[in-house]
């Protein structure tokens, strides 16, 4: 257990569908990010919130919606997937000061687009 | 943008011998970090080694260490008497200094033999 949990942990959904992955830490970081895992494929960096601003989006399609309310929370809003979107989705953490710091990750949501 | 290549896809080593990952990045910059991720069947993913660019000894933590050479952009992980839980997916990052992102490379799948 490294402190941030993702919800849900598998997710079926329909290409006309609206879902949300929910993501949370309780380490008092002030740092959160969304990767896209696809097979044999480097980790995609998607979002990165810096002290809930957003600080980068990384040529994302827009039926990708990030959310930040607070330091703690992140949240992924889905809507129109098309199936190559199926993928591990990661969310991670840590501290924006100290380069030496890790990211710390959950264990992903599955996602499949049908 | 930065890059992180890992050459190998899939690695396979003896227990209780040695196996070496290799891993080479692209950056302009001169000071950052580079780490190295495990990532189990369970998908949490967790941090093995670090290493900051700075420091000319390479890092050690009991069964890893790494052999950093900056001027090749080379950061390889050796793992000592393999164990069978060593298996996983094992990932290469790279830390972003200007604005704290994390770019892993594609990751190389370890299996251990008994």
């Amino acid at each position: 257990e490294t402190g941030v949990t993702q919800t849900p942990r598998h997710l079926v959904m329909g290409m006309t569908n609206k879902k949300s992955l929910k993501c949370e830490q309780h380490l008092g970081h002030n740092a959160m990010y969304w990767y896209k895992q696809s097979a044999k494929k480097p980790l995609e960096l998607m979002f990165v919130y810096n002290f809930k601003e957003q600080t980068e989006n990384n040529s994302v399609p827009s039926r990708f919606s990030p959310e930040c309310p607070n330091s703690s929370h992140l949240f992924l809003h889905l809507h129109t997937l098309q199936p190559e979107d199926s993928a591990l989705y990661l969310c991670a953490s840590s501290q924006v000061t100290g380069m030496n710091t890790e990211a710390f990750f959950g264990q992903g949501t599955r996602l499949t687009v049908v | 943008a930065q890059t992180v290549t890992q050459s190998q896809p899939e690695m396979s080593v003896q227990e209780a011998e040695t196996v070496t990952l290799s891993c080479t990045y692209d950056t302009s910059e001169s000071d950052y970090y580079l780490f190295w991720y495990k990532q189990p069947p369970s998908r949490q993913m967790i941090l093995v080694i670090r290493q900051e660019a700075y420091k000319q000894q390479n890092a050690t933590e009991n069964r890893f260490s790494v052999n950093f050479q900056k001027a090749a952009k080379s950061f390889s992980l050796k793992i000592s008497d393999s164990q069978l839980g060593d298996a996983a997916m094992y990932f290469c990052a790279y830390r972003d200094p200007i604005n704290n992102d994390m770019r892993f490379g594609a990751g190389t799948r370890l299996t251990v033999k008994p």
